[in-house]
């Protein structure tokens, strides 16, 4: 089975630059998760959806991030205009109705020079 | 709110020693408690877990018991490999499908 697929892998952009990244969640999982993985602050989330509709985006940093989800099976987290310090690993992962277990895919390393 | 406290790393040791990563936990309630475990240039993977009190969660020879008494979940195996390499979270949830809540991480590292 096909796990938690994110795109791309690796992104560098310049600063004020669009930086969209996508997220494909297991097939059947209703719950989706965008975290951020920094150094200083280590793993925390951003946003989170349940069936499709966003339930808590208290950790989006600024309105430069938003993030959708159109339908089950596909999400965006866009950051326009990007700066430096957006620079991070940006993970999804998603889990089965009622289930606490989450899966993550492998990540987007985002360099914004 | 909730959080998570694991122990500082790096932790560096020789293959076959026994490795103890410390966690406490602070919820409200009764939270399931989980570890994660990320190789180099990888996303995080399920280690194990535990949904109540005195279970223990076991995979690849590590084990954690959730200790409701001292709110703790620490990670043990016996005998380390190279292979066992990477950074360890600890992180717990409140309920299904809701956020984690993950510790910094612990960084280990084993020598042949």
């Amino acid at each position: 089975d096909a796990g938690v697929i994110q795109s791309p892998r690796h992104e560098v952009t310049e600063m004020g630059q669009e930086v969209t990244l996508r997220c494909k969640p297991i097939s059947g999982h209703n719950s989706l998760f965008w975290y951020r993985q920094t150094m200083m602050r280590g793993l925390e989330l951003l946003i989170y959806f349940n069936n499709n509709v966003p339930i808590d985006d208290s950790g989006m940093p600024e309105d430069r991030f938003s993030a959708k989800m159109p339908n089950a099976s596909f999400s965006t987290l866009k950051i326009q205009p990007s700066e430096p310090r957006d620079s991070a690993v940006y993970f999804c992962a998603s889990s089965l109705t009622g289930s606490d277990t989450q899966y993550f895919g492998p990540g987007t390393r985002l360099t914004v020079l | 709110g909730n959080s998570v406290t694991q122990m500082e790393g790096p932790v560096t040791l020789s293959e076959e020693a026994f490795l103890t990563i410390n966690c406490t936990y602070t919820a409200t309630g009764y939270p399931s408690l989980f570890w994660y475990v990320q190789y180099p240039g990888e996303g995080l993977q399920l280690l194990l877990k535990a949904t109540k009190a005195d279970d223990k969660g076991s995979n690849k020879g590590f084990e954690a018991t959730y200790r409701k008494e001292t709110t703790s979940f620490h990670l043990e195996k016996g005998s380390v490999q190279v292979s066992d390499s990477a950074v360890y979270f600890c992180a717990l949830s409140d309920q299904g499908n809701t956020p984690l809540v993950f510790g910094k991480g612990t960084r280990l590292s084993v020598i042949a």
